[in-house]
């Protein structure tokens, strides 16, 4: 079946730091990769996305790139901000055959940057 | 756009008696779906509705569960006899096609004492 592992937390920066959160995935065929933020005390959000190998997804700094060779999806920004603080969830969604629509999500990484 | 909303955000209840829970999709999107999350997990995948049908019920959901979305607008999970088992947040989603992307609402955290 398909899984999401992604790096456990809590993760801990200080502002401006380089951020990377790891997520390896088991899909069968080549599914749509996805990373959802969860603020505090809010909903998941989307991130950002990639739908084919090679893809660059990005958003307000962050990206990810889809390796198919390495089945990774691993999120990174240059410079955190304490804004960034929050939940981060790798998922991913097969586009094919039935349920290609159900996401499939890591266990989340809590990240905290300090001033 | 006013995303999708769910009612109540919050709910404390004793085992053994029935909850409801409601969310309003966007309302142009004909895609619903009901994740839950347990504290340290990632959202699991419930059910899906493609307008009024349901299409996909996980094998999370057990018979005490039920989901429902009369009209293809807004939908309705119902947890009967809960369960201290069932304390966690329950989140949907909608999405105008299947393949599109998913958002989510603020979820309904649910507390069975």
């Amino acid at each position: 079946g398909n899984s999401v592992t992604q790096m456990e937390g809590p993760v801990t920066l200080s502002e401006e730091a380089f951020l990377t959160i790891n997520c390896t995935y088991t899909a069968t065929g080549y599914p749509s990769l996805f990373w959802y933020v969860q603020y505090p005390g809010e909903g998941l959000q989307l991130l950002l996305k990639a739908t084919k190998a090679d893809d660059k997804g990005s958003n307000k700094g962050f990206e990810a790139t889809y390796r198919k060779e390495t089945t990774s999806f691993h999120l990174e920004k240059g410079s955190v901000q304490v804004s960034d603080s929050a939940v981060y969830f790798c998922a991913l969604r097969t586009n094919s055959g039935g349920s290609n629509y159900k996401l499939t999500f890591g266990k989340g990484t809590l990240l905290t940057v300090n001033p | 756009d006013t995303g999708v909303s769910q009612d109540p955000r919050h709910k404390i209840t004793k085992r053994g008696q029935n909850v409801t829970f409601r969310c309003d999709p966007i309302s142009e999107h004909n895609r619903l779906y009901w994740y839950r999350q347990t504290l340290g997990q990632g959202p699991e995948f419930l059910t899906y509705f493609q307008n009024e049908a349901q299409l996909e019920k996980s094998r999370l959901l057990s018979d005490r569960f039920s989901a429902e979305r009369p009209k293809g607008s807004f939908s309705t999970l119902e947890i009967q006899r809960t369960e201290q088992g069932d304390s966690a947040m329950y989140l949907c989603a909608s999405s105008f096609g299947q393949q599109e992307t998913q958002y989510f609402g603020p979820g309904t955290r649910l507390l069975v004492l």
